[in-house]
C-alpha cells in the first residue's frame, strides 16, 4: 500500500462535485478499484477500471490513465450520505490499498 | 447485510488470552481474505485462501494463525497479542483470488482491542 497516494481528507458542500485523485506505482497492473467505507461499516465496491477512460455509474464516475498511473473518482450532486472514506486499490496479483480519503459533505 | 458475516463485532482481550475471530460468507465465493485496518493506514493484507488452500501469508507474525476449513468459513486464531495489534480486522471474499476483475466483498469487521 505504500505505493498508492490519495489525499487524506476532503470537504465539500451538498450538491457540489468532488474529485478524489489516486496515483499508484506498480510493475504489473490488472485493474483499479474504488471502494466506499462508512464509519464502522464494511468497505463496499464502487467501481473497477482496467482500460483507460471514464466509467460512469449514476452520480459516481471513475477515470483511469494507465500510462500516468493515475485514477480519480468523481462524486456528483453530493448528498450527506456520501460522507465516507473512499479507498483506491490497484490489482497486480493481489489488491493493494491506499490509506483512503475521508470525504465530509456539509449542508 | 453484506453477505459476509464476522463475529464478534468487538473484542477486548489481554495479552495472554487466546481468542478466535470467525468469518462466514454466503456468496458462493472461492477465495477468502483477512485484512488489518489501522487508523489512517492502508488496508494490510494478512492472509489469502483460494479453494481452502492458503496462497498468501504477508509476513504475518505467528501469533496470528488462520484456519479455513471450507470455502465458506475462515477463522483467525489469536494468542499472545501485543497492544499494537489493536485494529479493525476485516474478512473478505471474492469469486476467485486476485488477478482479475472480481471485487472483494467485505464483512463489517471485528474491532479488536488488546490491553
Amino acid at each position: 500500500g505504500q505505493n498508492i497516494d490519495q489525499p487524506t481528507e476532503m470537504t465539500a458542500t451538498e450538491g457540489a462535485i468532488v474529485q478524489i485523485n489516486c496515483t499508484y506505482q506498480t510493475s504489473g497492473f490488472n485493474g483499479l478499484f474504488w471502494y466506499q467505507q462508512h464509519a464502522g461499516e464494511a468497505p463496499t465496491f464502487l467501481s473497477y477500471n482496467v482500460l483507460d477512460g471514464l466509467e460512469e455509474k449514476g452520480r459516481f464516475s471513475s477515470f483511469l490513465s494507465r500510462s500516468k498511473g493515475y485514477s480519480y473518482l468523481l462524486l456528483k450532486e453530493l448528498q450527506m450520505k456520501d460522507s465516507a472514506s473512499y479507498l483506491c486499490a490497484f490489482n497486480d496479483y493481489k489488491l493493494s490499498f491506499g490509506a483512503g480519503t475521508t470525504v465530509t459533505v456539509r449542508a | 447485510e453484506t453477505g459476509v458475516t464476522q463475529t464478534p463485532r468487538h473484542l477486548v482481550m489481554g495479552m495472554t488470552n487466546k481468542k478466535s475471530l470467525k468469518c462466514e460468507q454466503h456468496l458462493g465465493h472461492n477465495a477468502m481474505y483477512w485484512y488489518k485496518q489501522s487508523a489512517k493506514k492502508p488496508l494490510e493484507l494478512m492472509f489469502v485462501y483460494n479453494f481452502k488452500e492458503q496462497t498468501e501469508n504477508n509476513s504475518v507474525p505467528s501469533r496470528f494463525s488462520p484456519e479455513c476449513p471450507n470455502s465458506s468459513h475462515l477463522f483467525l486464531h489469536l494468542h499472545t497479542l501485543q497492544p499494537e495489534d489493536s485494529a479493525l480486522y476485516l474478512c473478505a471474499s471474492s469469486q476467485r483470488a486476485p488477478g482479475g476483475e472480481a471485487p472483494l466483498h467485505f464483512g463489517n469487521g471485528t474491532r479488536l482491542t488488546v490491553t
